[in-house]
C-alpha cells in the first residue's frame, strides 16, 4: 500500500517561494515506471495538476506554472519537493502529493494540506 | 492545451436514481480519460481508469462509457447512494493531465 503525505507552511506572504515536501511509503523512485507529484485545488475550484517527476529524474510541469515551478526528489528519504517561486494569491490552495501509476492516472492521494498566500 | 468540459457543474437527485454525468475533451484523447471522486476534507479517489474500468474495490453502480469520437465520455451512478455525495472529475492524460471542472452531486 502507498501512502504519501504532504508537509510544509501553512502561511506564505505574498512574492516568497513556497517549498512542500512529499514523504511517500511503500513504493521507491527508483523503481522502474514510479512517478510521483502535486497536484492542488484552489477553494472551490477544480483541480488542477502541477508536476511530475520519474524514477529516472524526468520531470513535466504544468505549462501554466512551468517557470515558477522545481520538482526534484531525493530517493534516500523518499521524498520529493515542489518548489513555487514568485507566489501570490491565487496560489491559496489545498496542496496533495499523488502517485502516478503508468503515467497515466493518480491512484494514491496524500490527505492534503492547505496553503494560504496572504500578508 | 486540452481543455476537459462537465456538465452538469451541479446535480441534484434521490437516492436510488440513475445519474449521468458528461465530459467532452477539446480534442480527440483516445481512451485516455480517468474519473474521480472528491468528498469534503478528503483526498480524491480513483473510480474508473481508461475509460470504463472499474478501480480495484469499487462498487459496481459506478460506470464510465465513452461515444468512440474520442471526445465524449459519460459517467454514470446506476442507482445513487447517500454516500455517494461528492464532487465527480473527468481528467485526460493524452497530453500531460487535465481535470474537467467538478460536477457536485447533492441528493434531493
Amino acid at each position: 500500500q502507498i501512502t504519501l503525505k504532504e508537509s510544509g507552511p501553512m502561511l506564505v506572504k505574498p512574492t516568497q517561494t513556497l517549498t512542500l515536501t512529499c514523504t511517500f511509503s511503500g513504493l521507491s523512485l527508483t523503481t522502474s515506471e514510479a512517478s510521483v507529484g502535486w497536484i492542488r485545488q484552489p477553494p472551490g475550484k477544480a483541480l488542477e495538476w502541477l508536476a511530475h517527476i520519474y524514477w529516472d529524474g524526468d520531470k513535466r510541469y504544468s505549462p501554466a506554472l512551468k517557470s515558477r515551478l522545481t520538482i526534484t526528489k531525493d530517493t534516500s528519504k523518499n521524498e520529493v519537493v515542489l518548489i513555487m517561486t514568485n507566489t501570490d494569491s491565487a496560489d491559496t490552495a489545498t496542496y496533495y502529493c499523488v502517485h502516478l501509476f503508468e503515467a497515466a492516472r493518480f491512484n494514491f492521494w496524500g490527505q492534503g494540506t492547505l496553503v494560504t498566500v496572504s500578508s | 492545451d486540452i481543455q476537459m468540459t462537465q456538465s452538469p457543474s451541479s446535480l441534484s437527485a434521490s437516492v436510488g436514481d440513475r445519474v449521468t454525468i458528461t465530459c467532452q475533451a477539446s480534442q480527440d484523447i483516445n481512451h485516455y480519460l480517468n474519473w474521480y471522486q472528491h468528498k469534503p476534507g478528503k483526498a480524491p479517489k480513483l473510480l474508473i481508469y481508461d475509460v470504463s474500468h472499474l478501480e480495484r474495490g469499487v462498487p459496481s453502480r459506478f460506470s464510465g462509457s465513452g461515444s468512440g469520437s474520442g471526445t465524449h465520455f459519460t459517467f454514470t451512478i446506476s442507482s445513487l447512494q447517500p454516500e455517494d455525495i461528492a464532487t465527480y472529475y473527468c481528467q485526460q492524460y493524452n497530453n500531460l493531465y487535465t481535470f474537467g471542472q467538478g460536477t457536485k452531486l447533492e441528493i434531493k
